[in-house]
This record gives structure tokens, C-alpha cells and sequence, in this order.
């Protein structure tokens, strides 16, 4: 059992360049979310989605877009990457909130995919 | 708006000794309160939640979460640190704002425990 599963772990851009970062899930959960990890912001959320075809902004969506047109998979886009977006992103996946059972509200998250914006 | 609040950015322990991370937080609603832990070049992990029930949550590892609604804390401990509990602490609380199903994270709490 993968659980969660992001591609690449590592990239090096250019200001300008784009790229797509993949989250793939294997336990069937509705909701699947993109962090960005900062030193001393924690994480923040970027955007996120509690179902098959919908995506809504979090904290900090400007210069990134989503899709989730599959219920396992999320992507991230950067259009036109900038040296500001250089960052560790996170993706992570969890049941239904409104589930009754012990592991709702509990996010799964993957390892981590560094991006570097020269 | 809701918030969290981890006022000790890093917290030293001496091995077998007990520890705690701190957490305050604001919400609109009922809170629903979690800690994840995070080694090096990791993804976070879940440690334990408060929900509702028993202000005393207990978790994996061996750690422990007191819910205290008065103070708004839920501050994480453990009786007798390891040197392997080394890590990131993030607590988080529930996003209220918007459609359902986030969480607000806090900034983190480097734990470091010296043998």
C-alpha cells in the first residue's frame, strides 16, 4: 500500500519555466490537498479538493493552479515559476470529514517534492 | 479567523527526561485539534487528535495531548523523551473558513533530544 505518492521528488527551474508536480493516492479518500513548506512559516495551504472535479483556493494560491479530474490524482501547475516559489511542497490526502470512524479528519501526507526556482 | 499559535520555536530535552510542545489556538466552532510530527526529509505524520471526549488524548509513540478549553492549549507531552523523538512538532486546528476539510497548521517546534 503506496499511500501517498509524489512526482518528482526534486526539480530545478528557471524563472519563466513551467512544470506540473503529480500526487497520486491509492485509499480511495474524497478530500487531497498542496501544502508549501517555508522555514519558520510552517505549512500553508495552496489549494485543495474534496472531490472528484472540484478544487478550491487555500492560503496562498496566486502564481499555481490544480486539477483532479481522476479521484486518485491532484496536480499542481506553475505556469511562469518564480524564484519565490522556491519551496518544499507537500501533498496529502484524507477521507471525508464528514466520515464517522477513527480515520477521518486524519491527513495522509506524501514524502515531499523540493522545487528550486533559479 | 482561526489560528495556531507554537510559541517555542525549538525545545531541548535531556533523554529520559519529560517533555512538552506547546499549542494555543482560536477557532470559531468546536475545535478539532491535531499534532503531526515530521522527521528529515519527511512527510509529516499523525501523531493524535482531539475531537471531543476525554481532555487527555493519547497517541502514538507514546505521546500524549491535554485539551484545555479555558487556556485554549493542547500542548503535547511525553513522560520520558528518547533521543529518537528528535523531530518537527506541527499542531494544527481545523479550518472553519470557506468549504470544510483543512487544516491550519502552526509553525513548528524543532524538539531536540540530547542523550
Amino acid at each position: 500500500n503506496a499511500g501517498v505518492t509524489q512526482t518528482p521528488k526534486f526539480r530545478v527551474l528557471k524563472t519563466g519555466q513551467s512544470m506540473t508536480l503529480l500526487c497520486a493516492q491509492d485509499m480511495n479518500h474524497e478530500y487531497m490537498y498542496w501544502y508549501r513548506q517555508d522555514p519558520g512559516m510552517g505549512l500553508r495551504l495552496i489549494h485543495y479538493s474534496v472531490g472528484e472535479g472540484t478544487t478550491a483556493k487555500g492560503e496562498v494560491p496566486d502564481g499555481y493552479n490544480v486539477s483532479r479530474l481522476k479521484k486518485q490524482n491532484f496536480l499542481l501547475g506553475l505556469e511562469s515559476a518564480a524564484p519565490s516559489q522556491t519551496s518544499v511542497y507537500f501533498c496529502a490526502s484524507s477521507p471525508n470529514w464528514g466520515q464517522v470512524d477513527s480515520g477521518a479528519n486524519v491527513l495522509t501526507f506524501g514524502a515531499g517534492s523540493r522545487l528550486t526556482v533559479l | 479567523a482561526q489560528s495556531v499559535a507554537q510559541p517555542e520555536d525549538q525545545v531541548n530535552v535531556a533523554e529520559g527526561n519529560p517533555l512538552t510542545v506547546k499549542c494555543t489556538y482560536s477557532v470559531s466552532g468546536n475545535p478539532y485539534l491535531f499534532w503531526y510530527v515530521q522527521y528529515p526529509n519527511r512527510g509529516l505524520q499523525f501523531l493524535l487528535k482531539y475531537i471531543t471526549g476525554d481532555n487527555l488524548v493519547k497517541g502514538s509513540y507514546g505521546f500524549e495531548a491535554e485539551f484545555n478549553k479555558s487556556q485554549t492549549s493542547f500542548h503535547l507531552k511525553k513522560p520520558s523523551a528518547l533521543v529518537s523523538d528528535s523531530a518537527l512538532y506541527f499542531c494544527a486546528v481545523r479550518n472553519y473558513g470557506g468549504s470544510q476539510g483543512n487544516l491550519i497548521f502552526g509553525k513548528g517546534t524543532k524538539l531536540s533530544v540530547k542523550p
